[in-house]
Parts: structure tokens; sequence; C-alpha cells
């Protein structure tokens, strides 16, 4: 069964660092979304993506956040900056369809801890 | 903010059927409801959606009152994997519509 894969799963890094945190969408899927979760909060949406353009974005992705798709295979978030705040799972998720009743499948996620 | 009311917690002998319940009174004609679930901090994983009928799949089964306000999943035959934070989420469903994750239900299935 297709799945949405993310790499890497567990990302360490120094305050300041720039990340760059990947996924390979399911291979038919059009729509890309990056959420995030703190450690014992809910999932919290980042931002949509489709046609090489970001169709919405939460208060949290703000300009220390940014996401590109490379090539016809990847997605990725980049956080320019990171402060310890930014420690978090981070969730990729693809979808297929515009119409009503799309599902968005879920990654594994990576996992980001900023020291 | 979300739009459903699930109870905070709920236990489930394994081998027994699991109803978890959700409250959606101010659903739209044109929402669906959507059931996730998380095993702790993995990424969330669909189970079913429904609009109106009542929905089956491998792994669940989905209840829709006929009018709309609440709905059931059910898991027929719990397994300790199956002990996971249950979401209830009502959404249009396009891809434009963002899944907006409420606090759950955290069910736990007791040997």
């Amino acid at each position: 069964e297709p799945e949405v894969t993310q790499t890497p799963s567990h990302q360490v890094t120094q305050m300041g660092q720039e990340v760059i945190l990947r996924c390979v969408p399911i291979s038919n899927h059009l729509y890309f979304y990056w959420y995030r979760q703190i450690l014992g909060q809910k999932v919290e949406f980042l931002v949509s993506f489709y046609n090489n353009e970001i169709s919405e974005k939460s208060e949290i992705f703000d300009d220390q956040f940014s996401v590109e798709r490379p090539d016809g295979s990847n997605f990725t978030l980049k956080i320019r900056s990171t402060k310890l705040e930014d420690s978090a799972m981070y969730f990729c998720a693809s979808s297929q369809l515009a119409g009503g009743g799309d599902t968005q499948y879920f990654g594994p996620g990576t996992r980001l801890t900023v020291l | 903010d979300a739009k459903t009311t699930q109870p905070t917690s709920m236990d489930c002998a394994e081998g027994r059927a699991a109803n978890l319940p959700c409250n959606h009174s101010t659903i739209s004609g044109n929402e669906y409801v959507y059931w996730y679930r998380q095993i702790h901090s993995q990424g969330p994983q669909y189970i079913i959606h429904g609009l109106k009928n009542n929905e089956t799949n491998e792994m669940a089964s989905l209840i829709i009152t006929e009018d709309r306000k609440s709905s059931t999943l059910i898991l027929p035959h719990a397994t300790l994997r199956d002990t996971a934070v249950y979401y209830c989420i009502v959404r249009v469903g396009t891809s434009y519509d963002k899944v907006i994750f409420g606090p759950g239900t955290s069910l736990s299935v007791i040997p």
C-alpha cells in the first residue's frame, strides 16, 4: 500500500541552525501539507502546497519557514534559524483529489530537537 | 477550533467491540465525518470517513445518525495495538481544507 515517507526520523540541531525536513508524498498525489505536534499538544496545521505554490499557511508558518518541491518526488520543509520552541514532531501529509471527501494521508513524522 | 465533542478517555476489553462516540451537532450538509487515530506520537493514521451513510472498511465501521449530529466509530474486535488517541473530525474534505485536530479520545484496550 502506498505511503508517505519522511526523513530523517529524528533530527537534533543547535539553536540558530538551519534544518531541512524531507518528505516523499504518495506518488499520484498533488496536494501536500506540513503539520507539527509539540510534545503533549495537539497536531497543528502549518502549510498546504499545490502546483508549486502555498495554498494556505497558519500563523505558526512565519518567515523562518519555507517549503519546496525540488523535484517530482520530494517535498521539503526548511526552518532557517531554529529556536528552542521549534522542537516538535513534524508530519508531512498528501492528498489526491480536490473534491469533497478527499483524504489526507500522513507520514510517520520527523522528531526535531533543538538544543 | 474543532467542531466535534468526544469523551476524553475510554477503556475497552481486548477482543470486545470498541464504540467511540462523537457529537457534531453543527455539521453542515457538505461536511464529512473523518476518523483518524494516533498511536503514541506516530503519524495520524486515517481510519474511515462518511457523509450520510454508514461505512465499513477493513479497520472499522462508521455509524452516522440520520440527523448527522452524531456518529460512532466501531472497532469490532479491539486488540492491544488499537490503544491510541482517536480523532473525530468534521471537514468538507477538499484538498484545500486542512485537518483540524481536537484533543480526541484516548482509548485504552485492556488485556
